[in-house]
């Protein structure tokens, strides 16, 4: 199947600093990702969706200047999280459409101190 | 609006046991229905899928059946193992949606025992 590389796989950050995550389609081209968060024991929660040489759609109470995202090119999206804080620590996982199945990244555990 | 219900866990079977895992949904149009897999620490696997009414998808020994009577999607497997421990979505797209978003249920965590 299809594979979607997301990295780094684990990032310790100082409150206040930004943290990059990428997400990359390896073996085939994506014009939509989405990236997800996923709290402890939970379900995922879609944050947004992102199209290749647009703009991304940000779901309902997702902060769209806390999280950027940018879709450059069609094997690569990028999730930024600006001026982390704790409450941001989570699991962050990607996923690239290939052309109706999502195909998902490892996951990005980020941890705020 | 769309969206999927999954039975709560945690479900405990000992190797070899029969597993259901129970998925309704509710939908205005025709779904595409999917069970993916997410091991400890890992993101999530596709495990099957099935994209209309009486389709069965399988895999490794895990099979699930589109039922539109019903609006069930359950997975089942006939022999778990140890291996099959982790946690198990269900989850639809709705095709009318062109960015093919998938809606998930809440996930069901199964714990195998040797």
């Amino acid at each position: 199947g299809a594979v979607v590389s997301q990295h780094p796989s684990w990032v310790i950050c100082k409150s206040g600093t930004s943290v990059k995550i990428e997400c990359r389609s390896l073996d085939f081209q994506a014009t939509t990702m989405f990236w997800y968060r996923q709290f402890p024991k939970q379900s995922l929660m879609l944050m947004a969706t992102s199209n290749e040489g647009s703009k991304a759609t940000y779901e309902q109470g997702v902060e769209k200047d806390k999280f950027l995202i940018n879709h450059a090119s069609l094997t690569l999206s990028t999730l930024t999280v600006t001026s982390a804080h704790p409450e941001d620590s989570s699991f962050y996982i990607c996923s690239a459409r290939d052309p109706n199945i999502q195909y998902f990244g490892a996951g990005t555990r980020l941890s705020v101190l | 609006g769309n969206s999927v219900t999954q039975m709560e866990g945690p479900v405990t079977l000992s190797e070899e046991a029969f597993l259901t895992i129970n998925c309704t949904y509710t939908a205005t149009g025709y779904p595409s229905l999917f069970w993916y897999v997410q091991y400890p620490g890992e993101g999530l696997q596709l495990l099957l899928k099935a994209t209309k009414a009486d389709d069965k998808g399988s895999n490794k020994g895990f099979e699930a059946t589109y039922r539109k009577e019903t609006t069930s999607f359950h997975l089942e497997k006939g022999s778990v193992q140890v291996s099959d421990s982790a946690v198990y979505f269900c989850a639809l797209s709705d095709r009318r949606d062109s960015s093919y978003k998938l809606i998930f249920g809440s996930g069901t965590r199964l714990l195998v025992r040797p």
